[in-house]
């Protein structure tokens, strides 16, 4: 079956960069996700890549994909306090949130 | 005006009770999703369900059972809980099931079965 893993902590100083890290394992997935769940709070896609592409850039994030390796990794420039979160990598066959496969999460922590 | 809204937030029951677990979406969205998120934080989907179609994983002991009034509501129901149903479950809502639309979630619902 599909399987998505990803380091469980990460800590940064404010203003270094972040990359979170994320392997999977099922080749066919079309769509990889971000998703960001702050204490207390619902989860909320940050961003997601298609298959096809390598790289993804939205302001502050930086998604790449290095298919062959079926490794996914999220940056994070300048990262702040409020950063810090736990990030979730997900991918998906079809493109359906009925078949996300999500990892076990990375918990960001961003000292000052 | 939160987009999909849970309740309880926290629930702590004994074991062998039956709960229910509310959630509502005001997008208008068309399908809406449960997800248990266990100790380990891995997420996993349980149902999918539109008007048309009900989708269960295959994992998810028939003692879970969605339940929906409108298109506007899931609810998840549970019978006879156990100490491993302890969970964060989260609802959650898309407009059709291609995820390249967004899905929404709710904040979670804390279960802890005593």
């Amino acid at each position: 079956g599909e399987d998505v893993e990803q380091s469980l902590f990460l800590s940064v100083r404010e203003g270094d960069s972040s990359v979170i890290n994320c392997t999977y394992t099922d080749s066919s997935s079309t769509y990889l996700y971000w998703y960001k769940q702050e204490p207390g709070a619902g989860l909320q896609l940050l961003t997601y890549i298609f298959s096809n592409m390598d790289m993804k850039q939205d302001q502050r994030l930086t998604v790449l994909l290095n298919k062959k390796d079926k490794h996914l990794s999220l940056r994070i420039a300048d990262t702040q306090t409020g950063d810090s979160a736990i990030y979730f990598c997900a991918e998906s066959q079809r493109g359906s949130a009925r078949q996300l496969t999500f990892g076990s999460g990375t918990q960001l922590t961003v000292l000052p | 005006d939160t987009a999909v809204s849970q309740t309880p937030k926290y629930l702590v029951t004994q074991m062998g009770n039956d709960k229910s677990i509310k959630c509502e979406q005001n997008l208008g969205h068309d399908t809406m999703y449960w997800y248990k998120q266990d100790s380990k934080k891995f997420l996993k989907i349980m149902f999918s369900y539109n008007n048309k179609e009900l989708i269960i994983n295959e994992t998810v002991p028939n003692r879970f059972s969605p339940k929906s009034p409108d298109k506007a509501h899931l609810n998840l129901h549970i019978n006879s809980l156990e100490l491993g149903d302890s969970a964060v479950y989260f609802c959650a809502s898309s407009q059709g099931a291609r995820v390249n639309t967004e899905a929404f979630f709710g904040q979670g619902t804390r279960l802890t079965v005593v």
